[in-house]
């Protein structure tokens, strides 16, 4: 069975500073891995994705995430957080239409 | 643009009372979901369909039903609304196959008094 485990339910960065958020996963088969983001009273919105291409994948609003199956991990990394970044982000993993989710980490960011 | 759409964005029904959610999509997409998801947790799977084929989740209480008419609809059908089920309900769509990013609507947030 596939399934996500985010570290760290909430996080705190200041603006400008460096975003982590992290995720790794359990899969029997190569994953397919997604960041969503969701804003309040909205639907989530996907950021990236990573299909077994390219490790390092670039998604919206300046986020990446690498894939290190060594790791099972896909965090997800900012260089310089924005007050806009404040939100809720979930990691997914899918296999055969079936997408589970991760718990969420809600990102806050002070001024 | 291609969009998932979700009516109403809120709804408020009362005990016991049935309630329907529609989405609608303008992607073509083959397959679509719906997703409970109740505050600061992630979304929950119901059900999906893909084509006209229905496949539920096992632990989807009986409560909730879904229609899919035609490629564009698909509807949530709550026979009898608990206060349990107050939550975000979220639709979702994705075109199948090798593409299985899915894209989602702005939900339907539902109140049960």
């Amino acid at each position: 069975a596939q399934s996500v485990t985010q570290l760290g339910s909430h996080v705190s960065v200041s603006e400008g500073a460096l975003v982590l958020l992290r995720c790794n996963y359990s899969s029997s088969v190569p994953p397919y891995l997604f960041w969503y983001v969701q804003y309040p009273n909205q639907g989530l919105q996907l950021l990236l994705k990573y299909t077994s291409a390219a490790t390092l994948v670039k998604g919206i609003n300046g986020f990446e995430a690498e894939f290190k199956k060594s790791e099972t991990s896909f965090h997800l990394t900012k260089p310089s957080a924005h007050m806009s970044d404040a939100a809720e982000y979930f990691c997914a993993v899918s296999y055969n239409n079936d997408m589970r989710f991760g718990a969420g980490t809600r990102l806050t960011v002070k001024p | 643009d291609a969009m998932v759409i979700q009516n109403p964005r809120y709804q408020v029904t009362q005990f016991g009372k049935p309630v329907t959610l529609s989405c609608s999509q303008t992607l073509n997409h083959n397959v679509m979901y719906w997703y409970q998801q109740k505050s600061s947790q992630a979304p929950k799977l119901l059900f999906h369909y893909y084509d006209k084929d229905f496949n539920n989740e096992a632990d989807t209480p009986d409560n909730f039903q879904s229609r899919r008419p035609n490629t564009s609809f698909c509807f949530l059908d709550i026979r009898s609304p608990g206060l349990g089920d107050a939550a975000m309900y979220l639709c979702a769509t994705s075109r199948g196959g090798d593409l299985i990013e899915q894209y989602f609507g702005p939900g339907t947030r539902l109140t049960v008094t």
